[in-house]
């Protein structure tokens, strides 16, 4: 069984571009969130959503997006980039409640 | 505000030892706990779980012990191997809300052959 799959799996962006992060969730899954991980810290919560609509946000501005379409896969989108975004972004899935969540390999976000 | 923490950055172990990593916690609304593996240049794999109703779950060399009373959670890993090295994640979650995970910043471990 495929796993959750994301893309690009590496980005360079320089400061002021906006970009879009894709995820795919396992078959059977209704529930993405997104996770930010900076070096040296553990993965920091973004987005979660289920069945298409928003289920929580985590502690980022506003120039952070994201939307979960009807085949339950979902984008993040991050606009007027910062150095600071740099990062790996993480997207995980589940069947959702309080179910397990199983993550992606990520994507390498680097911002010149 | 960390509400979880692994405060060992690093551990190395004998292979065939114990290998014991930490983590706690400080909301005491969290109620299922998670610990992840994760290899460089991949994403977190889910290893073992438990649930604040129980205070033990095994899983192969897996074992992770839960104190709720000292908001500690320990993950045992038993006989440890070289494949075993990583860095390992403890997260936690809380029914109410989102079920978004909490993690900690990770320890990295070594077994050496």
């Amino acid at each position: 069984d495929a796993g959750v799959t994301q893309s690009p799996t590496h980005l360079i962006k320089t400061r002021g571009q906006h970009v879009t992060l894709r995820c795919s969730p396992i078959s059977g899954h209704k529930s993405v969130s997104w996770y930010q991980q900076v070096l040296g810290q553990g993965p920091q919560f973004i987005f979660q959503y289920y069945e298409k609509e928003e289920r929580g946000r985590g502690n980022f501005p506003d120039r952070f997006s994201a939307r979960q379409f009807p085949n339950y896969s979902s984008e993040l989108n991050v606009n007027a980039l910062l150095l600071g975004d740099s990062a790996l972004y993480l997207c995980a899935s589940s069947s959702g409640g309080q179910e397990t969540q199983y993550f992606g390999p990520g994507t390498r976000l680097l911002v010149l | 505000d960390q509400q979880v923490k692994q405060n060992s950055p690093s551990l190395s172990v004998q292979e065939g030892r114990i290998s014991i990593l930490n983590c706690d916690y400080t909301n005491s609304m969290f109620d299922y706990f998670l610990w992840y593996k994760k290899y460089p240049a991949e994403g977190p794999t889910f290893l073992i779980s438990i649930s604040s109703i129980k205070d033990k779950n095994e899983d192969g060399r897996f074992t992770v012990f839960l104190n709720k009373s000292a908001k500690h959670l320990s993950l045992h890993i038993v006989p440890s191997q070289p494949g075993d090295s990583a860095v390992y994640f403890c997260a936690a979650s809380a029914l109410t809300g989102a079920n978004n995970l909490f993690f900690g910043t990770g320890t990295r471990l070594t077994v050496i052959p």
